[in-house]
């Protein structure tokens, strides 16, 4: 069974102070893992793919890498607008888990001015 | 407009009641799924279809039921609504290439609170 564990569940920093959100997980097969921005009251929104170890993306402030075991969302200089529940999800290649992504619990990210 | 709604957004009802969620979309993806979120345990997936005559049962299914009327439309249904289903539900969709990607569009969610 595919898991995803996420760490720490709630992260505060101070605007400017950058930190990592870690992903770890366990899956059959990956076909490829993937970060997601929520914010309150909204429904999540997609920010990276990563398909295989050593694969890094950057967006803005944020950068995302991938071990075999583990991504970690990189941060990097903050502003509060980065506050959110981050969500790492995996998608298995194939077996009874083909055609869906299992999601991790989330990091709350709350970044004060 | 948004491209994946949700109605009703919030509602309440009392145990054994049936409730009916529902999703529709304007992207034209043909994949389309329902979550469930609780705090502490993340998204969970209950049903997803892949084109009109394609069901399939998620992780969570049991005490839910779904249709899909349309390539556009999704719809969840609780028919004895429990206070353990009271949880943050979300449609979402993909078509083939994003599915691939990763790339989940969602919709702003419908909170169910059973009592």
């Amino acid at each position: 069974e595919d898991q995803v564990t996420q760490s720490p569940e709630a992260l505060r920093l101070q605007e400017g102070e950058s930190s990592s959100l870690n992903c770890s997980y366990t899956v059959s097969g990956l076909r490829g893992l993937f970060w997601y921005r929520q914010d309150p009251g909204k429904g999540p929104e997609f920010l990276f793919t990563l398909y295989s170890a050593g694969e890094e993306k950057e967006k803005e402030r944020l950068k995302a890498t991938l071990t075999k075991k583990e991504s970690f969302l990189h941060i990097t200089a903050p502003k509060p607008e980065d506050s959110a529940t981050y969500l790492c999800a995996v998608h298995n290649a194939g077996g009874t888990s083909y055609g869906k992504l299992t999601f991790g619990q989330g990091t709350i990210l709350t970044v004060h001015p | 407009d948004a491209d994946v709604t949700q109605t009703p957004r919030n509602r309440i009802t009392k145990t054994g009641k049936r409730i009916m969620l529902e999703c529709s979309q304007t992207k034209g993806h043909d994949r389309m799924y329902w979550y469930r979120q609780d705090p502490g345990l993340g998204l969970r997936l209950i049903y997803y279809s892949f084109d009109v005559k394609d069901i399939n049962k998620g992780e969570i299914s049991d005490g839910y039921s779904v249709s899909r009327q349309a390539q556009a439309k999704f719809s969840l249904s609780l028919e004895s609504a429990i206070p353990n289903q009271t949880a943050l539900y979300f449609c979402a969709t993909s078509d083939s290439w994003t599915h691939n990607t990763g790339e989940l569009f969602f919709g702003e969610g419908s909170r169910l609170t059973v009592l």
